[in-house]
């Protein structure tokens, strides 16, 4: 397997834009997590999945955040609109069980500006 | 609710000393703990992973300890070189809770001076 996988890696986008950030997890995994890392805060959970469902998306900062997971292959993170402080690195990781190791993507580092 | 700490933040040691990054935490009910690297713009990878029945784990020149009592956690890196250049960061694992299964601190970035 390739390991968890994002895109882009890099997004440059104007304030006030939609932006979509990918992720593959690694096959067979049930558990899906967004986090966010910035200077100020370190890595932060926005949200988790377990086979496809939503479980707890009380990190997510604002309204303009949402996510999904249409599949077990695929998830999605979107902000709209987007505002310059939402630039930061957001990663991906997935496991197998709760207790189990996770596995980060390489990350997606958005700048608005 | 969970907080974890690391300290130094930053670290600067020259090529072939041993030393030690320590982490913090105040909830002692935890699953296990993990130390993972991070190098610039990549990801995460996972160093040592200590269940919360032991005391510690080895990988090479790496040496992590547990004592889940006092809530403290220490990563070893004996005879450092250049390439152990990096940000290390701790995170526990929960049992539960809303914080998601990884908690994190926010790290400790070591330079190694060849």
């Amino acid at each position: 397997d390739a390991g968890v996988i994002q895109s882009p890696r890099h997004e440059v986008t104007e304030m006030g834009q939609e932006v979509t950030l990918r992720c593959k997890p690694i096959s067979g995994h049930d558990y899906l997590f967004w986090y966010r890392q910035t200077m100020m805060r370190g890595l932060e959970l926005l949200i988790y999945f377990n086979n496809n469902v939503p479980i707890d998306d009380s990190g997510m900062p604002e309204d303009r955040f949402s996510a999904k997971m249409p599949n077990a292959s695929f998830s999605t993170l979107k902000i709209q609109p987007s505002e310059p402080r939402d630039s930061a690195v957001y990663f991906c990781a997935s496991s197998a069980g709760w207790h189990t190791e996770a596995f980060f993507g390489q990350g997606t580092r958005l700048t608005v500006v | 609710k969970q907080e974890v700490t690391q300290i130094p933040a930053a670290l600067s040691v020259p090529e072939g000393e041993n030393l030690v990054l320590n982490c913090s935490f105040t909830d002692s009910a935890i699953y296990n703990l993990q130390w993972f690297r991070q190098d610039p713009g990549k990801g995460l990878t996972s160093l040592l992973l200590i269940q919360s029945s032991q005391r510690e784990q080895t990988s090479g020149r790496l040496n992590a300890s547990l004592d889940k009592s006092s809530g403290r956690s220490t990563l070893y890196i004996a005879a450092s070189q250049p390439g152990d250049s990096a940000t290390y960061l701790c995170a526990v694992m929960n049992y539960g809770g809303s914080q998601g299964n990884l908690i994190f601190g926010k790290g400790t970035k070591l330079s190694v001076k060849p």
